[in-house]
């Protein structure tokens, strides 16, 4: 099992409507959780990050964390086009400073 | 959110000439950065761990005398490609761990695009 699994995707959802982005990880003392957004060529850009249970709000973006089911999820509401892009789910394991990523979403957003 | 730049954005070496890359956390204090690699459509590789200060420590499978890394103060790493080959050719990335206030947060540079000829 990897540590941090995504579903690959691709993802394709209209404009407008809400994606969905599925996170599991299996380190259960992970503390920390993040979202970064790739755009083709270009590195990571933090999008989110979550550190307790629920859900934190930003704009579009709702990161819903629940610890004793070991996901983490990305819901961006209002898709617009410009969101298309890779999403990355990355988590703390265990104590390390390194961060585990998956292996990323592809995410479409059909105009 | 914390700034990274690295430099050059983008190189394009002779097979068997030395790279330079630098990583800069311009707005926060980093004592740990890590560099990965990124091919094609892939997903990125954890290359090392810079630790200001001491040495890095490298993943399995990353050959320590050929990708120098240099983490001489808290806002600069570097990583240098020695003896540059073709296969080399890759997205190198660094990432800056900022802990301010408590949070464990990695901010990524813009990368920098190697091309070995």
């Amino acid at each position: 099992q990897k540590e941090v699994e995504q579903n690959s995707g691709p993802l394709s959802v209209p404009e407008g409507a809400i994606a969905s982005l599925n996170c599991t990880y299996s380190d259960r003392g992970s503390q920390s959780f993040f979202w970064y957004r790739q755009y083709s060529g270009k590195s990571p850009e933090l999008i989110m990050s979550i550190y307790s249970n629920g859900d934190k709000e930003d704009g579009r973006f709702t990161a819903q964390l629940n610890k004793a089911s070991q996901y983490v999820s990305l819901l961006i509401r209002d898709s617009q086009p410009s969101d298309s892009a890779t999403y990355l789910c990355a988590v703390n394991i265990g104590s390390a400073r390194q961060l585990t990523f998956g292996s990323g979403t592809q995410l479409t957003v059909l105009p | 959110g914390a700034v990274v730049s690295q430099h050059p954005s983008r190189v394009i070496c002779k097979s068997g000439t030395s790279v330079k890359i630098e990583c800069r956390s311009l707005d926060f204090q980093a004592t740990t950065m890590f560099w990965y690699r990124q091919f094609p459509k892939k997903s990125l590789m954890l290359m090392a761990t810079s630790n200001e200060g001491s040495k890095a420590t490298y993943e399995q499978g990353v050959e320590k005398d050929k990708f120098l890394i240099n983490h001489a103060s808290l806002t600069l790493s570097t990583l240098t490609v020695t003896s540059a080959h073709p296969e080399d050719s890759s997205f190198y990335i660094c990432s800056a761990r900022d802990i301010l206030f408590g949070t464990d947060t990695q901010y990524f540079g813009p990368g920098t695009r190697l091309t070995v000829l």
